[in-house]
């Protein structure tokens, strides 16, 4: 089975700095998807970046960027300047390549991020 | 397009009682889902549909039905509601391309059984 850790629970950040939220997840797969949703106070979830196993580059989505080690089974997310609103819990989800029916995300517990003026 | 979206966004119901959470999405999606999240927790798979017709078991199913009579709506339904099926209701759609797959999520409904 696969499990995602977020070993940070509550995170803080000044406001137009850098802050790297940590996420490992374990797996006997070998091609699988990895993702960071960020969930506001509004609660709904929200897409930040996503990640192919297969792809040994690292993405990136304007702010946000990962950092992604195979072997090491980690997967961070930076948040290079910070703005208020990025202010929210993020969370790390894995899910397996083989379609729909295999493809439920598991998801971490969460780090909750908060940016300071 | 809408998206995904998810009605009630707030229920309150008694110990017992039974209700039907909606959830529609108009991208066409094959693959639906729907996940809880119970408090400091992220989200549990509950049951899932590969198309219309298929629905299957996913992490945390009892107590819950659903039913996926076409490719737009994903009903789920609860029977006898009980205090620890309070909790956050997320339905999500995707479909699989060359890119993979990434799933949408709904705004989520809120409920909470006394």
């Amino acid at each position: 089975a696969q499990t995602v850790t977020q070993s940070q629970p509550e995170m803080s950040v000044q406001e137009a700095e850098t802050v790297t939220l940590s996420c490992t997840y374990d797996t006997s797969e070998s091609n699988y998807y990895l993702f960071w949703y960020k969930q506001p106070p509004s609660r709904q979830m929200i897409l930040v970046i996503r990640q192919e196993a297969y792809k040994q580059q690292n993405a990136t989505e304007n702010r946000f960027s990962v950092n992604f080690q195979k072997a090491a089974k980690s997967f961070s997310l930076k948040i290079s300047d910070s703005q208020l609103g990025d202010t929210a819990m993020y969370f790390c989800a894995f899910m397996k390549r083989d379609g729909g029916s295999q493809g439920n995300l598991i998801f971490g517990k969460g780090t909750k991020l908060s940016v300071k003026p | 397009n809408a998206g995904v979206t998810q009605t009630p966004k707030f229920r309150i119901l008694k110990i017992g009682q039974s209700m039907t959470l909606q959830c529609a999405q108009d991208m066409n999606h094959n693959y639906m889902y729907w996940y809880r999240q119970d408090p400091g927790m992220g989200l549990k798979l509950i049951y899932y549909s590969v198309g219309a017709g298929i629905t299957d078991k996913g992490e945390v199913p009892n107590g819950y039905n659903v039913s996926r009579s076409t490719t737009e709506y994903f009903p789920l339904r609860l029977e006898l509601a009980a205090p620890s099926q309070t909790s956050v209701y997320f339905c999500a759609s995707s479909s699989i391309n060359d890119l993979g797959e990434t799933q949408y999520f709904g705004p989520g409904t809120r409920l909470l059984v006394l």
